[in-house]
């Protein structure tokens, strides 16, 4: 158990639709990070917040936001789905934004129908 | 661009034999070197990093070694167990903006075969 908590677990949805993704990071971790993981790919980073503030962006869509809470807890919005957007999406948090291990969570699995 | 290339995509080994993993990253600024195991249905779960300030690092059974000058890195796992079947995905740090990104390779699936 790597201490990052995401919610919910599984999640069946239809294209045009908007669903909010959430992680919970392990405690006194500042940064939290999204990525992407389609079926048999890599991961993608989409978006880094640190303490609040947005830090870096990757290839995150225009159609996908996110923010981090006062009590760190972060949330990804993805909004008019598409079926390609199916996909693991993880987060993972880490104690500062220098380069520092990650712990990621389980993960969000996101299925557009 | 940034990238960071991992080879092979899939390796199959006999038990008790070893497993060697390689990444390639494009980016000299990179100085920090992490490598995940990601077993099905679950999250990626770091287990061995290196910085740039060192040449090799090893932990039981897995050792990283990294090669700055040919900005190669690479994972070892010797004596594998059933249970070392997985994926395993290599990262590099790319500073950028005050902040550090993580650029993953595309992973490799390995099989122990008991």
């Amino acid at each position: 158990d790597s201490g990052v908590t995401q919610t919910p677990k599984h999640l069946i949805t239809a294209t045009g639709q908007r669903v909010t993704l959430r992680c919970s990071p392990r405690s006194g971790d500042l940064s939290v990070y999204w990525y992407q993981q389609s079926l048999d790919q890599g991961l993608q980073f989409l978006i880094q917040y640190y303490n609040g503030e947005e830090r870096a962006k990757g290839n995150i869509l225009e159609r996908f936001s996110a923010q981090q809470f006062p009590d760190l807890h972060s949330e990804l919005n993805l909004s008019s789905l598409e079926l390609g957007d199916s996909a693991l999406y993880f987060c993972a948090s880490s104690v500062e934004t220098s380069p520092h291990e990650q712990y990621f969570g389980p993960g969000t699995r996101l299925t557009v129908t | 661009g940034e990238n960071v290339e991992q080879h092979p995509s899939t390796l199959s080994v006999q038990e008790g034999d070893s497993a060697v993993i390689k990444c390639t990253y494009s980016d000299s600024a990179s100085n920090y070197f992490p490598w995940y195991k990601q077993e099905l249905g679950k999250g990626p779960q770091l287990i061995i990093d290196i910085r740039s300030n060192v040449g090799e690092k090893k932990d039981q059974r897995i050792a990283v070694t990294l090669n700055k000058t040919a900005k190669h890195f690479s994972l070892h796992i010797t004596e594998t167990q059933p249970e070392d079947s997985a994926v395993y995905f290599c990262a590099a740090t790319l500073p950028t903006s005050g902040t550090y990104k993580y650029i993953f390779g595309t992973g490799t699936r390995l099989k122990v075969l008991a």
